[in-house]
């Protein structure tokens, strides 16, 4: 089974412009959730998606948005970016039983803001 | 609300010797608790779980961890170290909250260094 995949791998943007970062989940899991990690910060949760409804949200502002598409597949969003939005993104999948859950992460998309 | 505490921000032990990262957590009702491993440059590699039964939870690369639910802690353990364990872990537990979805929030992540 494949595992999570995260396009692109690495990026560089200019400060004011907008990034879309892609992930595609484990197959069967519908879940998609995305963290920001920063040597600052550690590892910030951003969202959570569920059969395209967003579930979860943390404290980003609304420079941040996601969508999840039918097929599971997610995109995430950063418009006006800023230099503090360097960072590492990762994007997790996970499936949920009634008796157990399991989440797996993605390489991760290393976002650079000059 | 939820929380994870990593108290160590490095642990160095001796290639051979045994390890431990602790980990201790708050959260409203059952927990599920994880580790993953962090290496330079990659995404968070899963490593074991407790969702329930036995409190001793045995996982990949011959750790281990256990959930002690009085002093609510989930300390992550291996009986010899290897240099290649040199990574960032990471602790994760993962609760209800206030919409009744349940979300993982994540320690800060302790720096293992096993010294050859």
């Amino acid at each position: 089974k494949a595992g999570v995949t995260q396009t692109p791998r690495y990026l560089i943007k200019t400060r004011g412009q907008q990034v879309t970062l892609s992930c595609s989940p484990i197959s069967g899991h519908r879940s998609v959730s995305w963290y920001q990690q920063t040597p600052g910060q550690g590892l910030q949760f951003l969202f959570e998606y569920f059969s395209e409804t967003q579930r979860n949200k943390g404290n980003f502002p609304g420079r941040f948005s996601g969508r999840q598409f039918s097929n599971s597949r997610s995109e995430m969003n950063v418009s006006t970016l800023e230099l503090g939005d360097s960072a590492l993104y990762l994007c997790a999948s996970s499936f949920e039983t009634g008796v157990s859950y399991e989440q797996y992460f993605g390489p991760g998309t290393r976002l650079t803001v000059t | 609300a939820q929380s994870v505490a990593q108290p160590e921000d490095q642990v160095n032990v001796a290639e051979g010797n045994p390890l431990t990262v602790k980990c201790t957590y708050s959260v409203s009702g059952n927990p599920y608790l994880f580790w993953y491993v962090q290496y330079p440059n990659r995404g968070l590699q899963f490593l074991l779980k407790y969702i329930t039964g036995d409190n001793l939870v045995k996982g990949s690369y011959g750790f281990e961890a256990e959930f002690n639910k009085s002093q609510t802690s989930f300390h992550l353990k291996k009986p010899s170290a290897l240099v290649s364990d040199s990574a960032l872990y990471f602790c994760a537990v993962r609760g209800s909250n206030s919409g009744g979805y349940q979300k993982v929030t994540f320690g800060t992540g302790t720096k293992l260094q096993v010294i050859p």
